[in-house]
């Protein structure tokens, strides 16, 4: 099976950096995807990792060690609308080892930002 | 246009009842989920199918049956509902095998 670890909860301030870790534990890997979650929203995906490194978009930024079970989403210049929850999720083979992965998610990190 | 979009919004219901969900993807994806998220938000996968097929089956009561018409749309049928099925059902669709997934906005089942 799969499980992940992901801190419950961060606060930052205005203009300030970021870090939400997560672990892993896998039988099997394809990669590592961060969403995003309003309260009362959809999850909105942020990005993917399916090699070592860091990918950038805009503001965001992800990494993963493949080596170290291991990712970060790094959020730069935070802004009071990136309030949400965060969720790490791993995407693995599904039941038989089907190329059809599924995801696990983490529990989610709440991701508090103050004036 | 709503990309993923789920009905009803809010389902309330007793105990018992027999309810359906119903989600419709416009953005030609081959793959549907439904998702479960409960109180505490943890998300998780129930079913997905692939150009109609079953292809994810998690330990799910079998009161929960999906049904997937064509490759655009994916029901999902709860029977004698219980209490603890009161979350948030999210539909969700992609283009490949996994990423990036599309959510719906969610139904959120209540039983009295």
């Amino acid at each position: 099976g799969q499980s992940l670890e992901q801190p419950s909860e961060v606060t930052a301030v205005e203009g300030a950096i970021v870090q939400i870790n997560c672990t892993y534990q896998t039988s099997g890997f394809y990669g590592l995807s961060w969403y995003q979650q309003h309260d009362g929203g959809a999850p909105t995906f942020l990005s993917y990792n399916a090699l070592d490194g860091l990918e950038e978009t805009g503001r965001f930024s992800s990494f993963l060690s493949r080596s170290d079970s291991y990712g970060y989403l790094l959020l730069q210049e935070l802004q009071m609308k990136d309030s949400a929850s965060y969720f790490c999720a791993v995407r693995a083979p599904g039941a038989g080892g089907t190329s059809y992965g599924k995801l696990t998610f983490g529990q989610g990190t709440i991701l508090t930002v103050h004036p | 246009d709503t990309a993923v979009s789920q009905t009803p919004k809010y389902l309330v219901t007793q105990m018992g009842n027999d309810k359906s969900i119903k989600c419709e993807q416009n953005l030609g994806h081959d793959t549907m989920y439904w998702y479960k998220q409960d109180s505490k938000k943890f998300l998780k996968i129930m079913f997905s199918y692939n150009n109609k097929e079953l292809i994810i089956n998690e330990t799910v009561p079998n009161r929960f049956s999906p049904k997937s018409p064509d490759k655009a749309h994916l029901n999902l049928h709860i029977n004698s509902l219980e209490l603890g099925d009161s979350a948030v059902y999210f539909c969700a669709s992609s283009a490949q095998r996994g990423q990036p997934q599309h959510f719906g906005d969610g139904t959120r089942l209540s039983i009295l």
